[in-house]
């Protein structure tokens, strides 16, 4: 099945720098989302994107399909950014298959 | 609108015992998917529900069962609880309207932390 790894599985910021998160597939996914997990556990929605560029605010994502990699860009990281960020792709069996994650940290 | 709900939300129960979880997806939501996150194994996927039918499973055990009701919410049992299966569980709404789930953005809930001792 779809493999879905995340890089760097730690990373710690200084407030006010930016950063980057990157997403491998292992196959073709017809969905690709990202979802910040808060300290109580929801997975928030941050993107869907199959494909393309999307921004929001501080935040903006980049898949590009052909070459099984997405990226999420965090720019001016706040410490309210903190938490674990997961990327995850539409399987086969029709589930979302999720990366490790990413724990980020931003130190006052 | 109103997100997708799930009660209870915290749950403490002992092994062998047997347990229920509710999730009500977003109105008009019709697909419904569970999963497990444990710090071991992460997120992964039991099962989803489509119309009242299961649709997709996961490879989990049989003691882990579900359902979905005519108006979409849906609920997963848990029998025979064993100490592994402590975990966090989210549930999952998306439009699904017809279509493969994965066509469409996937919400989650809360989830609903089981502590089984």
């Amino acid at each position: 099945g779809i493999q879905v790894e995340q890089s760097p599985p730690d990373l710690i910021l200084q407030e006010g720098a930016n950063s980057t998160l990157r997403c491998n597939f292992s196959d073709s996914v017809n969905n690709l989302q990202w979802f910040h997990q808060n300290p109580w556990g929801q997975l928030i929605n941050l993107f869907y994107i199959p494909s393309g560029t999307k921004q929001n605010g501080r935040l903006s994502a980049t898949t590009v399909a052909t070459e099984r990699y997405s990226l999420l860009y965090i720019s001016s990281s706040q410490t309210t950014d903190s938490g674990v960020y997961f990327c995850a792709g539409g399987g086969s069996q029709g589930n979302l298959i999720f990366g490790k994650g990413t724990k980020l940290s931003v130190k006052p | 609108k109103a997100g997708v709900t799930q009660t209870p939300r915290y749950l403490i129960k002992t092994r062998g015992q047997q347990v229920t979880l509710s999730c009500s997806p977003i109105s008009g939501h019709r697909s419904v998917s569970w999963y497990q996150q444990t710090p071991g194994q992460g997120l992964q996927f039991l099962f989803e529900y489509f119309s009242e039918t299961q649709r997709n499973k996961g490879n989990f055990p049989g003691r882990f069962s579900g359902r979905q009701f005519s108006n979409s919410r849906s609920e997963m049992n848990v029998s025979t609880l064993e100490l592994g299966d402590s975990a966090l569980y989210l549930c999952a709404s998306s439009l699904a309207a017809g279509g493969a789930s994965l066509a469409y953005e996937q919400y989650f809930g809360p989830g609903t932390r089981l502590t089984v001792t």
